[in-house]
């Protein structure tokens, strides 16, 4: 089955810097890769994604960027705010004839320092 | 709107003592349905998932079950908790075919067994 690693585990910023959150997956047939936002205390809530036909995708500050032949993608987010901080999880899967199911990494928890 | 609901937020049970937490969703119908569970470092692990009433699959063994009554409805149960069951579980829900692939979770519950 599909096995996501996710890296760095935490990451501490300044306001205003960028951070660079990356995952790998293992099965080449995912081809849906989302990123979900958790605060504390409360559920994770998508922020954004990307299916396998496109290698990039941006709205406004966050961008995510995906190599198939290596199988990793990534999230990037610029001038960081606060509000950023929170934990971020990458989760690959298959959507196609019938729905895989949404495999997720083991998060970073991302500070940014005001 | 579609929502989902998921309670109690926590619970704090003794060893060997039954669980069960509930799930429900509101606003759409034949929804697949998830449970998750977050443990410190283990990111989100998928534990169940349900395609229709009555009809569950396991990702995982271990010392819980889940059913699916109605429609929009997801249980988690234990017949007899160990400490190890401690953690913050996530009801989640997804609508079926390839455009639906967004999950959409509940605030979770934290459950500690002392």
């Amino acid at each position: 089955g599909e096995n996501v690693e996710q890296h760095p585990s935490t990451l501490s910023v300044q306001e205003g810097d960028s951070a660079v959150i990356k995952c790998t997956y293992s099965d080449s047939a995912s081809n849906y890769f989302p990123w979900y936002k958790q605060e504390l205390g409360k559920g994770p809530q998508l922020i954004i994604d990307i299916r396998s036909n496109v290698g990039e995708k941006k709205d406004q500050r966050i961008a995510v960027t995906l190599n198939k032949t290596a199988k990793h993608f990534s999230l990037h987010i610029t001038e960081t705010q606060p509000e950023d901080s929170a934990v971020y999880f990458c989760a690959a899967s298959f959507y196609g004839g019938s729905q895989g199911n949404l495999i997720f990494g083991k998060g970073t928890k991302l500070s940014v320092k005001p | 709107s579609q929502t989902i609901h998921q309670w109690p937020a926590t619970l704090v049970q003794p060893v060997g003592s039954p669980l069960s937490l509930e799930c429900t969703v509101e606003g759409t119908s034949n929804p697949n349905l998830y449970w998750y569970r977050q443990a410190a470092g283990r990111g989100l692990q998928l534990l169940f998932y349900s395609v229709g009433i009555g009809q569950i699959s396991s990702e995982v063994p271990q010392n819980l079950s889940a059913s699916r009554p109605q429609d929009r409805q997801f249980i988690l149960s234990s017949k007899k908790l160990l400490l190890s069951d401690s953690g913050f579980y996530l009801c989640a829900w997804r609508g079926k075919g390839i455009m639906n692939t967004e999950a959409f979770f509940g605030q979770g519950t934290r459950l500690t067994v002392v």
